[in-house]
């Protein structure tokens, strides 16, 4: 799982298998946010759970969150190659928005 | 058309020399915020701010200050540069979290910075 000041997670897996990232967090929020951050970029949003949602789905994308762990997962159905790139989870307190430390998925062909 | 613009893209600084990195959105957020990327690390909070003219301390404000004179432009500024602050920097612009989505941050393309 990812948080905080822990090293950057890695993941290599080949192209069609099914792959999920776990992110556990240590302040109460509302809303959990999973970011994509390709080589080179900014971070962008590519899904979003709240807190009254144990699960959330977009395309090839699957969200959990479990609120009374504090933890959520990430998962891609079916990798492909263009999936390769760091995820993140971020929670919200007020105005500041922390990240997890991070997962580096390598989708191989 | 990005919407979140940092320069300069890549500066390097000497040590002990002064450092400013620019941040302009045109996204109409009232959140702005930085963050230091070092490699093979996570995104880590220094400054953000809540609107005009507000700026307050994320987890790892040490060495940096920071400026928001406008909504569109918050400033990172780096007094007394060091080697230690060699990293990419990312700012971001924050939506406030309207219909209960959370405060979604729209990104920067990054500042690459080494300090020698």
């Amino acid at each position: 799982s990812q948080w905080g000041e822990e090293n950057l997670q890695a993941l290599s897996i080949q192209e069609g298998e099914d792959v999920t990232m776990n992110c556990s967090y240590k302040t109460y929020t509302t809303v959990v946010h999973w970011y994509r951050q390709d080589s080179g970029r900014g971070p962008a949003l590519i899904i979003l759970i709240r807190s009254n949602e144990r699960e959330k789905r977009s395309g090839r994308l699957r969200a959990t969150l479990d609120t009374s762990s504090q933890s959520s997962s990430l998962s891609i159905t079916a990798a492909q190659c263009e999936d390769t790139a760091v995820y993140f989870c971020a929670t919200t307190g007020g105005y500041k928005v922390v990240f997890g430390s991070g997962t580096r998925l390598l989708v191989s062909p | 058309e990005a919407a979140v613009t940092q320069s300069p893209r890549n500066k390097v600084a000497v040590t002990g020399g002064k450092v400013t990195l620019s941040c302009n959105q045109t996204n109409n957020h009232n959140n702005m915020y930085w963050y230091r990327q070092d490699t093979g690390h996570g995104l880590r909070l220094i400054h953000y701010s809540y609107g005009a003219g507000s700026t307050e301390k994320g987890d790892i404000p040490d060495g940096y200050k920071a400026s928001r004179p406008s909504q569109e432009n918050f400033s990172l500024i780096l007094e007394l540069a060091t080697p230690s602050q060699t990293s990419v920097y990312f700012c971001a612009s924050g939506d406030d979290g309207t219909g209960g989505s959370g405060n979604t941050l729209y990104f920067g393309e990054g500042s690459r910075l080494i300090v020698v």
